[in-house]
């Protein structure tokens, strides 16, 4: 199973581009890279999902490079409201070998004003 | 709006006691997790349903039994609660059957289980 590996915490200042990168050396050709975010005392929310190159919506972009082996969330202009914890995820869903689907430790953002 | 409720947002129980954590989600989803979270380590999967009365261990199960009984409600049981169970437990569910990505993960506020 692929684990991930993010850094604990970062620290910011609002108005700057953040970039949180998660490692992941053992992700296998059908797994999906996802990212969430969790306030402090509710659950995850979907940010993200990629499986190479570049994706990007309404709130984030996620660089994968060619040989996947890590991604990059991207937050642009962050505000002090995404103080909060990023989890990086890979898997490859249900299947016949069950759900593969690990989280990390998770990385604390601290937006500072 | 998509909602998925757990029934109790904080619980205080004793050593020994059965606990029953319950979870429904009004989304039609075929897919239930219960999670615990606990500080440093994140999220962990203990058990999860892919459909009615069907149930797969996650990476922790021992201490812990699960029951689906209908599509919209999945219960997470600590048959004999013990100090090493306080922790956040938190219940999910997603759309799809085998699929080749992890689709959106929808999560309920979680429930912080305290037991002494």
């Amino acid at each position: 199973l692929a684990k991930t590996t993010q850094p604990i915490s970062m620290d910011s200042y609002e108005g700057q581009e953040v970039n949180i990168t998660c490692s992941h050396n053992n992700i296998a050709t059908n797994d999906y890279i996802t990212w969430y975010q969790q306030f402090p005392s509710q659950g995850p929310r979907f940010i993200i999902q990629g499986y190479k190159t570049k994706v990007t919506n309404e709130v984030a972009s996620l660089f994968i490079p060619a040989d996947r082996k890590s991604s990059t969330l991207s937050l642009p202009r962050v505000s002090l409201s995404d103080t909060a914890v990023y989890y990086c995820l890979v898997g490859d869903g249900i299947g016949n070998g069950g759900f593969k689907t690990i989280f990390g430790a998770g990385t604390r953002l601290f937006v500072k004003a | 709006d998509v909602k998925v409720t757990q029934s109790s947002r904080y619980l205080v129980k004793r050593t020994g006691e059965k606990v029953f954590l319950e979870c429904v989600q009004d989304m039609d989803h075929e897919n239930m997790f219960w999670y615990r979270q606990d500080p440093g380590l994140g999220l962990r999967l203990i058990y999860f349903s892919y459909d009615v009365k069907m149930k797969e261990k996650g990476d922790i199960p021992e201490g812990y039994s699960v029951s689906r009984e209908k599509k919209e409600r999945f219960s997470l049981i600590l048959e004999s609660a013990s100090t090493n169970q306080t922790s956040m437990y938190l219940c999910a569910s997603t759309s799809g059957t085998a699929t080749a990505n992890t689709g959106e993960l929808f999560f309920g506020e979680g429930s912080r289980l305290t037991v002494l």
